[in-house]
């Protein structure tokens, strides 16, 4: 079983300039969360999707971030314009569904590291 | 929203050594899980433990709910258990419905020299 993939692995870009992050959960796992981590501190929840709904977006930093998963499969993480202080590395997680009483582990890809100069 | 305090900071070892890890949290969770960070970024997954106790060849965790922490143990430690080890928990309600966003501690850096 494949697990969960991200892309690019790595992105230099210019400030001002927008990018946008690919994430394929595990098959089958409803669940999608991103997380980041900025250089020096610690991992930080951004959002949670529920299939293709928004569950929880209260960890995203402001409105130049925007995250999608039509379709309820992959999701994208698109900043523009960026600033330096997005620099970092993001996270992707999936999960399966969520049911009454039940946790599910989280499963984290490799992240995607982003440059903003 | 929950605090989580994970203690050493940083630890350094020889190999064959055996060391501990804690975690401290500040609220009841419905979610726990260690993780390793090796040398390429990678964030792998040690243990779901929002309770009791596991064990996985040289490791293991132990999670007390109660008293609100939870111990990593590593033994005999190999130069490939040099990272940073996080814990992360998923506050949970009183009904036990979670909220689905894990919170991280700072990490533990771990160095085993051979």
């Amino acid at each position: 079983e494949a697990g969960v993939t991200q892309f690019p692995s790595h992105s230099v870009i210019e400030k001002g300039q927008t990018v946008t992050l690919r994430c394929d959960p595990i098959s089958g796992h409803d669940n999608l969360y991103w997380y980041r981590r900025v250089m020096g501190k610690e991992i930080k929840f951004l959002l949670h999707f529920v299939k293709e709904s928004k569950q929880d977006e209260s960890g995203m930093p402001n409105n130049r971030f925007l995250a999608e998963r039509t379709g309820g499969t992959y999701s994208t993480l698109k900043v523009q314009p960026a600033e330096l202080e997005d620099s970092g590395v993001y996270f992707c997680a999936s999960s399966q569904v969520r049911l009454a009483g039940y946790q599910e582990t989280q499963y984290f890809g490799p992240g995607t590291r982003l440059l903003v100069l | 929203g929950i605090q989580v305090e994970q203690s050493p900071p940083d630890l350094i070892l020889q190999e064959g050594a055996n060391s501990t890890l804690r975690c401290n949290f500040s609220d009841s969770v419905n979610n726990l899980q260690w993780f390793h960070q090796n040398p390429w970024g990678q964030l792998i997954n040690l243990f779901y433990i929002p309770s009791g106790t596991k064990q996985n060849g040289r490791l293991s965790a132990t999670t007390v709910a109660t008293e609100r922490y939870s111990l990593l143990y590593i033994s005999s430690s190999q130069t490939t258990d040099s990272g940073v080890y996080f814990c992360a928990v998923e506050r949970g309600n009183a009904g036990g419905t979670s909220y689905g966003k894990l919170t991280f501690g700072q990490g533990t850096i771990l160095t085993v020299h051979p």
